[in-house]
């Protein structure tokens, strides 16, 4: 088991530009979502899907999109990057929306926009 | 709705030195209860948890007891090492959004 994992690793972008940033996770959980990690802000949920073809938003979603069209993939694409976006992004999966079981973390996006 | 308030750090200690870590919850019914930690330049991993009321996780010599009477959830280590420097996420209920999570420093 591979568990969850991101690319790229780190990504410098310029204002206005877009790019996708790519999770995958082969446990087959139904559960996955996405969060930024900023210095004193905690972990912030921008989307999540609880199965194949089911996103809703999170905390902080403006600005980016999702999909889910298999239960392995869960793609962040950010439309037209803003310097506010610089952050640390980290995908995550469980297996259900039920909260008994734990996360799982991927490594995280380190993403700069000048 | 239901929450979680952690302990703020930063906090910095000597190796061998004792660590408590605060956590209360507000929740509507007895929810399982985390807590994560990240070690520097990666993602959050479980440390460990409690599914019940009385319930004692245990892993890495970390230990947190589930406490109905109290809605507490502190985590406890006798003796930290270096290698337990690190930030420590008390898990919100549903894992919906983290705080800041408190940072631990240890020297040596």
């Amino acid at each position: 088991n591979a568990g969850v994992t991101q690319t790229p690793k780190f990504q410098v972008l310029k204002t206005g530009q877009s790019m996708t940033l790519q999770c995958a996770q082969d446990m087959n959980h139904e559960y996955m979502s996405w969060y930024r990690q900023d210095p004193g802000m905690g972990l912030r949920l921008i989307h999540y899907s609880v199965g194949a073809g089911i996103t809703d938003q999170g905390e902080v979603p403006n600005g980016y999109n999702v999909s889910r069209s298999t239960t392995e993939d869960f793609p962040l694409r950010l439309l037209s990057a803003a310097p506010s976006q610089t952050s640390v992004y980290f995908c995550a999966s469980r297996p259900e929306l039920i909260v008994v079981h734990e996360q799982f973390f991927g490594p995280g996006t380190r993403l700069t926009v000048l | 709705g239901d929450s979680v308030t952690q302990m703020e750090g930063p906090v910095t200690l000597s190796e061998e030195a004792f660590l408590t870590i605060n956590c209360t919850y507000t929740a509507t019914g007895y929810p399982s209860l985390f807590w994560y930690v990240q070690y520097p330049g990666e993602g959050l991993q479980l440390l460990l948890k409690a599914t019940k009321a009385d319930d004692k996780g245990s892993n890495k010599g970390f230990e947190a007891t589930y406490r109905k009477e109290t809605t507490s959830f502190h985590l406890e280590k006798g003796s930290v090492q270096v290698s337990d420097s690190a930030v420590y996420f008390c898990a919100p209920l549903g894992g919906i959004s983290f705080g800041a999570g408190t940072t631990v420093t240890v020297r040596a």
